[in-house]
């Protein structure tokens, strides 16, 4: 989960085991919300989205659940593998500039 | 999908020069861009938007003097450090929403940064 601190959330789980990163949003307004993976020194990355009207949405090996009465978005990566240890960042896009607004990031690291 | 590029991937500068950071969209237009900047941990903090047209608009507490954004065309949008010093080192990101009829144009795509350091 998420703290308010210096240093970055950090998940470990086991290769083959699931995870649950989760999140908390900060604006009421927003109704749409992405998951971005990122690796050191790239660009984040699309993982998947999911719009206010829905509380769960599947792709492949990951599902985001959205829960708006408490403002909190996770997401779960079914058979962790090495491949997606990184920085898993939420945003919303309640941007007053249409832009995104990210949250603090939770850094995934994967045991073989 | 959608491709954004940057260029230079990486950057190293003495204190007081200036440096060009240019993001492009490869196969859509972008009529809005976005820059970030990320330090080391921390999540992406919006700087500016940059509008194809019109001046850019500044987050609260970034100097539009210091950082100079100009949308050429509806594929470039360049970011300026102007008289950069130590504390502008960081990663620099930029994103931009597709329009294009059909497409969401909520979703951003993500340019693969550029990583600044000032000596």
């Amino acid at each position: 989960g998420e703290s308010v601190g210096l240093h970055l959330p950090t998940l470990s789980v086991q290769e083959g085991d699931n995870s649950i990163i989760n999140c908390a949003y900060s604006n009421s307004a927003s109704d749409y919300f992405i998951w971005y993976k990122q690796e050191s020194g790239k660009g984040p990355q699309f993982i998947i989205d999911i719009r206010s009207n829905m509380d769960k949405r599947q792709g492949q090996r990951v599902t985001v659940l959205l829960n708006k009465t408490v403002k909190h978005l996770s997401l779960q990566i079914a058979a962790t593998q090495p491949g997606d240890s990184a920085v898993y960042f939420c945003a919303e896009n309640g941007g007053s500039q249409g832009n995104l607004i990210f949250g603090k990031g939770t850094k995934l690291s994967v045991k073989p | 999908g959608a491709v954004v590029s940057q260029h230079p991937s990486r950057v190293i500068c003495k204190s007081g020069t200036s440096v060009k950071i240019e993001c492009r969209s490869l196969d859509f237009q972008a009529t809005t861009m976005f820059w970030y900047r990320q330090f080391p941990k921390k999540s992406l903090m919006l700087m500016a938007t940059s509008n194809e047209g019109s001046k850019a608009t500044y987050e609260q507490g970034v100097e539009k003097d210091k950082f100079l954004i100009n949308h050429a065309s509806l594929t470039l949008s360049t970011l300026t450090v102007t008289s950069a010093h130590p504390e502008d080192s960081s990663f620099y990101i930029c994103s931009a929403p597709n329009f294009a009829q059909g497409v969401n144009k909520e979703t951003q795509y993500f340019g693969p940064g550029t990583r600044l350091l000032v000596l």
